[in-house]
Parts: structure tokens; C-alpha cells; sequence
């Protein structure tokens, strides 16, 4: 099956400077990468998505970029804020659909101000 | 965005009870949902995906007659935790595929402590 690995686990920044967050994934036929923030105790947001047929996608100070043939994305957040400070997860989707995604273990921001 | 939401979000129970939750898509409907459980900062790890009128299918390990998943319409889906033990205090989170819109919303999770 699908293996999603991210890194780093831990990272910590300075308000305003940029975050990079980085997962590569194992099977060729993903081809869906949602990526989600967790704030302590709450539900995972969707903060931001990329499909295969594509290679960047920006959202204000969020980015994303994929490469499919070294099998990675990154997430890219820039002028960081203490209200990012939150955990991280990439996924990735088998085939077709979009329904069930492998999670990497996370990356817990901390930005301090 | 779509509401998923997740009920309880809190639950303390003694040892060989039973607990239920609940995920309901509020303003689409569903025919996929998933359950998955959370340990301390740990990632998500799915547990079953439940289809609207069909049985579940659970991942491997997970123990499908302790945890019985319900998705009986297509904006409700219920997890089961049977004969609870301490040992399955977790935190439990379900989602539900908008599959018009394909994304994936998820519930509000459910801290479940097992006394």
C-alpha cells in the first residue's frame, strides 16, 4: 500500500520567516495531495490540495508544489504567524479516487513571535 | 466549507460499557464516511471506511465486532465501541467525502477515556 513520509517532525520559526514542510510518498498512482492543519484537540482542516496534473498551487501564504516523477511535495507557508502554529499533516490518495488517503505522521509548527 | 459534525466530543465511560458516536455531513450528503483514531501526537490512523447501505470495511487489525460502524442514511454514520476498555481511550475522528465537490471533511473528534 500507500507509504507517506514527512518531514520534519518538529519545526520551529520566527514570525515572518517561511516554513517548509516536505512528503514523499511511495505509489506512482497517487494522485491527490491534501494537506491539513490540526490545532491541540480540534478536527483537521483542509488548507490546501494539489492533484497530479498539476504542479504548484498558491493560496495566499500557502503553496504547495509537487513532483511526480521524484514522488514529493512540499507545503510552503511564508510571513509565518503565531497563529499557524498548529500540526501539519500531508496525505496522499490511491488511483482514482479521493476517498481514502494515507496520512504522514505530521509536523508540528511552532512560530514564535 | 462543508460541516462534518461529530458527537460527543467528550466521553467518560466505565470498563465493559458500551459508547456510540456520531458523524453527520450537515449540508451534503455522504456515501462514504471514515473513522479514524488519534493517539497523542500521533498522525491519523483509519480505522474503517463506512458506505452508506453497505457493511463497513475495516482495516487490517481493527477488531470489526468492537467496533461497529452504522451508516445507515446518507448523512449519518455511528461508531460503536463495544465491552470499552482502557485500553481504547483514544481520540476518535471521522470524516465524510463531499464526492460532488471531492473533498474530504472532518468531524470535530471525540476524546473517549475508558475508566
Amino acid at each position: 500500500g500507500e507509504n507517506v513520509e514527512q518531514h520534519p517532525s518538529t519545526l520551529s520559526v520566527q514570525e515572518g520567516d517561511s516554513a517548509v514542510i516536505k512528503c514523499t510518498y511511495s505509489d506512482s498512482a497517487s494522485n491527490y495531495f491534501p494537506w491539513y492543519k490540526q490545532e491541540l484537540g480540534k478536527r483537521p482542516q483542509l488548507i490546501i490540495d494539489i492533484r497530479s496534473n498539476v504542479g504548484e498551487k498558491k493560496d495566499q501564504r500557502i503553496a504547495v508544489t509537487l513532483n511526480k516523477t521524484a514522488k514529493h511535495f512540499s507545503l510552503h507557508i511564508t510571513e509565518t504567524q503565531p497563529e499557524d502554529s498548529a500540526v501539519y499533516f500531508c496525505a496522499a490518495s490511491i488511483g482514482s479516487g479521493y476517498s481514502t488517503l494515507t496520512f504522514g505522521k505530521g509536523t508540528m509548527l511552532l512560530v514564535s513571535p | 466549507g462543508a460541516v462534518v459534525s461529530q458527537h460527543p466530543s467528550w466521553v467518560i465511560c466505565k470498563s465493559g460499557t458500551s459508547v456510540k458516536i456520531e458523524c453527520r455531513s450537515l449540508d451534503f450528503q455522504a456515501t462514504t464516511m471514515f473513522w479514524y483514531r488519534q493517539f497523542p501526537k500521533q498522525s491519523l490512523m483509519l480505522m474503517a471506511t463506512s458506505n452508506e447501505g453497505s457493511k463497513a470495511t475495516y482495516e487490517q487489525g481493527v477488531e470489526k465486532d468492537k467496533f461497529l460502524i452504522n451508516h445507515a442514511s446518507l448523512t449519518l454514520s455511528t461508531l460503536t465501541v463495544t465491552s470499552a476498555h482502557p485500553e481504547d481511550s483514544s481520540f476518535y475522528i471521522c470524516s465524510a467525502l463531499d464526492s460532488e465537490n471531492e473533498k474530504l471533511f472532518f468531524g470535530s473528534g471525540t476524546q473517549l477515556s475508558v475508566l
